[in-house]
């Protein structure tokens, strides 16, 4: 079955730079979700969009910004990178209009951003 | 005091034992819950959800909700070394985000 993908897998940068991180959701999935996991940490809630339109906000940075296309797949938008953005960010995607009990999410492999 | 609560453990247990995995969480809104694996450097797994007080069986998992004291775990029957990872609980809640707790790494020794 098709997965969250998920590009790059790996991407290093200097301070200050800006990234940007894709993700493609499960084929049907309407809603897609970010997370950033440091190293030893769980994964903390950034944002979230629910057919192109954000839905949910945790603990994003104002640096960060994010937005979902009329294809489904999301892009997150890092700018002015700073040592402590080093971490896994990883994509989820789920359906929310596929009537199921439960919203379930399933996620990509994650990028891993290293900041120099 | 996080909302989603876990013993970072680590827990070890023999091969072919039960290994029991706890969660405890502070949101009486939380609606479903999520056991979810993760390996080193991968992402997490999702091995099963619970949303209603009870247990729920799938196949060598079960997963158990008690509402009344904010309490969910997760019971591996005949663990596996392949089974040694960290497991993730994570809650549901007001909107669609999860909220995890701090992962249980689980250690099972042939």
């Amino acid at each position: 079955a098709a997965g969250v993908i998920q590009s790059p897998r790996h991407l290093i940068k200097e301070k200050r730079e800006t990234a940007t991180l894709k993700c493609y959701p499960i084929p049907r999935h309407d809603t897609v979700y970010w997370y950033q996991q440091g190293p030893g940490q769980d994964p903390q809630f950034l944002i979230s969009f629910y057919e192109k339109m954000q839905s949910d906000k945790g603990s994003i940075p104002d640096r960060f910004s994010a937005q979902q296309f009329s294809d489904y797949h999301s892009e997150l938008n890092m700018s002015s990178l700073e040592l402590g953005d080093s971490a896994l960010y990883f994509c989820a995607s789920s359906s929310l209009t596929s009537g199921g009990s439960t919203d379930t999410q399933y996620f990509g492999p994650g990028t891993r951003l290293t900041v120099l | 005091q996080k909302e989603v609560e876990q013993n970072s453990g680590p827990l070890s247990v023999p091969e072919g034992a039960i290994a029991s995995l706890n969660c405890t969480y502070s949101d009486r809104g939380s609606q479903s819950f999520f056991w979810y694996r993760q390996y080193s450097g991968k992402s997490p797994e999702l091995i099963m959800f619970i949303y209603s007080n009870g247990d729920k069986e799938d196949g060598r998992f079960t997963a158990q909700l008690n509402k009344a004291s904010q309490y969910v775990s997760l019971l591996i029957r005949d663990s596996q070394p392949s089974d040694s990872a960290t497991y993730l609980c994570a809650a549901h809640n007001a909107g669609n985000m999860l909220t995890f707790g701090g992962g249980t790494r689980l250690m099972v020794k042939p």
